[in-house]
C-alpha cells in the first residue's frame, strides 16, 4: 500500500527547532515532488513547502522562508522539514503529501503538468 | 500570492440534496485547480484535479467545472459520508494556496 508516515512532531519552546520526517513506501519516491502542508488548530489548510525529485528546486510560503528548510534523501525514501526559530503561529498538524503530475497539451500550444496531492500522511503535531 | 476564495464558508444540507461550492482565484490559474475533502481528525483526501478530473475511487456524484478564475464543485445527491469540509487549491504558482474551506453540515 502506498503510504506516507510523518514523525518528529512535539512540544517546543518559541525560538526552538524541530525536524519533521516523512517516510514513503510502496512507490518510486524519486519520481515525485513532495510537499508539506500544515493546519493550525481549527483552521484551514496552508501549503508550506515543496521539493522536486532531485532536491534541486525548493519552494516555500513567505511565512516560513528563512526559518524552514525542506530536504529529501532518496536512499531513505524520506522527505524532511527542518523548522527553526519556531513561533506560536507555527503550531499545527503538519502533513506530508505526494505530488502527482498529469501532463497536458492544449490547443493554444501551451503544455506542462497539472500537479495535485494524491497521497497524504496522517500528520504530525507541532506545538510551539 | 494567488488568493483563493470559497463560498459559502458553510452550508447546511440534507441527504439527497444537490450542493454547489464555488472557488474564485485572484488571477487566472487556467485549469490548475484541485478539490480536497477533509473529515474531522483526518488528512485531506483528493477528490478532483485539473478542474474536472475525478480521482480514482471518488464517486461520480462529485463533479467540477470552471476555468480561469471561477470554479465550482458540485455534489449531486448528497450522501451521509459527504458531510465534511471541502477545500479548493491552485497549483498554477507557488505557494500553491488553498481556499479557506467550505463546511458542509447536516441540515
Amino acid at each position: 500500500e502506498v503510504q506516507l508516515v510523518e514523525s518528529g512532531g512535539g512540544l517546543v519552546q518559541p525560538g526552538g527547532s524541530l525536524r519533521l520526517s516523512c517516510a514513503a513506501s510502496e512507490f518510486t519516491f524519486s519520481n515525485h515532488w513532495m510537499t508539506w502542508v500544515r493546519q493550525a488548530p481549527g483552521k484551514g489548510l496552508e501549503w508550506v513547502a515543496n521539493i522536486n525529485q532531485d532536491g534541486s528546486e525548493k519552494n516555500y510560503v513567505d511565512s516560513v522562508k528563512g526559518r524552514f528548510s525542506i530536504s529529501r534523501d532518496t536512499g531513505k525514501n524520506s522527505v524532511y522539514l527542518q523548522m527553526n526559530s519556531l513561533r506560536a503561529e507555527d503550531t499545527a498538524v503538519y502533513y506530508c503529501a505526494r505530488d502527482l503530475g498529469s501532463f497536458y497539451y492544449d490547443t493554444s500550444g501551451e503544455n506542462g503538468y497539472y500537479y495535485y496531492m494524491d497521497v497524504w500522511g496522517k500528520g504530525t503535531t507541532v506545538t510551539v | 500570492d494567488i488568493q483563493m476564495t470559497q463560498s459559502p464558508s458553510s452550508l447546511s444540507a440534507s441527504v439527497g440534496d444537490r450542493v454547489t461550492i464555488t472557488c474564485r482565484a485572484s488571477q487566472s490559474i487556467n485549469s490548475h485547480l484541485n478539490w480536497y475533502q477533509q473529515k474531522p481528525g483526518r488528512a485531506p483526501n483528493l477528490l478532483i484535479y485539473s478542474v474536472s478530473s475525478l480521482q480514482s475511487g471518488v464517486p461520480s456524484r462529485f463533479s467540477g467545472t470552471g476555468s480561469g478564475t471561477y470554479f465550482t464543485l458540485t455534489i449531486t445527491s448528497l450522501q451521509p459520508e459527504d458531510f465534511a469540509i471541502y477545500y479548493c487549491q491552485q497549483s498554477y504558482l507557488t505557494p500553491r494556496t488553498f481556499g479557506q474551506g467550505t463546511r458542509v453540515e447536516v441540515k
